[in-house]
């Protein structure tokens, strides 16, 4: 199984600054790695696929990056709405697909 | 636009049998393959099952004992069954679309379930 690992826990920002978040890969999985944002009460809404390609109605601020076993998403200008949990998930190798344990993005 | 709403009973006893259904419109069943996740603060994130019109299913090895996911498409519903249920099975419980075998592209709004005596 592959486990994913992300950075920091908890992340506390100012809106208008820009975040980078990490994910790290137990094994090489390519570009195949998603991120997906949950806001509290929520389900998970997908970001990104393929490390870097925004899903429909995502806005450019997001963007992800990366390859092999280390990923980033980075959002260049918080809005107060991405205030979020945010998980990456990889579909390299299945079954299980599996996900990072999250990043929480808090308003400082 | 894919929508999706799952159903549960809230509460289970320990050891019985937890069935959850899903609920799809906006789409053919018969386009995407279709898959269970489950949330809770212990685990985080969890893929549970996926299974395809067709029948194809695949389940989490560290789950697969107890799992039995179905499709119904003439209800536009598929299904899943958890036996032998402990508190570790408490959890929300999402079901979603799962095209390509890749990413989770639409979820339902996620149904709690609480295992308890």
């Amino acid at each position: 199984e592959i486990v994913m690992t992300q950075s920091p826990g908890t992340l506390s920002v100012s809106p208008g600054e820009r975040v980078t978040l990490s994910c790290r890969a137990s094994q090489n999985i390519n570009s195949n790695l998603a991120w997906y944002q949950q806001i509290p009460g929520q389900a998970p809404r997908l970001l990104i696929s393929g490390a870097s390609t925004r899903a429909s109605n995502i806005p450019a601020r997001f963007s992800g990056s990366g390859s092999g076993t280390e990923f980033t998403l980075t959002i260049s200008y918080i809005q107060s709405e991405d205030f979020a949990v945010y998980y990456c998930q990889q579909y390299d190798r299945w079954p299980p697909w599996t996900f990072g344990q999250g990043t929480k993005v808090e308003i400082k | 636009q894919v929508q999706l709403q799952e159903s549960g009973p809230g509460l289970v006893r320990p050891s019985e049998t937890l069935s959850l259904d899903c609920t799809v419109s906006g789409v053919s069943m018969t386009k995407y393959y279709w898959g269970w996740i489950r949330q809770s603060p212990g685990k985080g994130l969890e893929w549970i099952a996926y299974i395809f019109y067709s029948g194809s299913v695949s389940y989490n090895p560290s789950l697969k004992s107890r799992l039995s996911i179905s499709i119904d498409t003439s209800k536009n519903q598929f299904s899943l069954k958890v036996r032998s249920v402990t508190a570790a099975d408490t959890a929300v419980y999402y079901c979603a679309s799962f095209p390509g075998l890749r990413t989770f592209d639409s979820w339902g709004p996620g149904t709690h379930v609480t295992v308890s005596s």
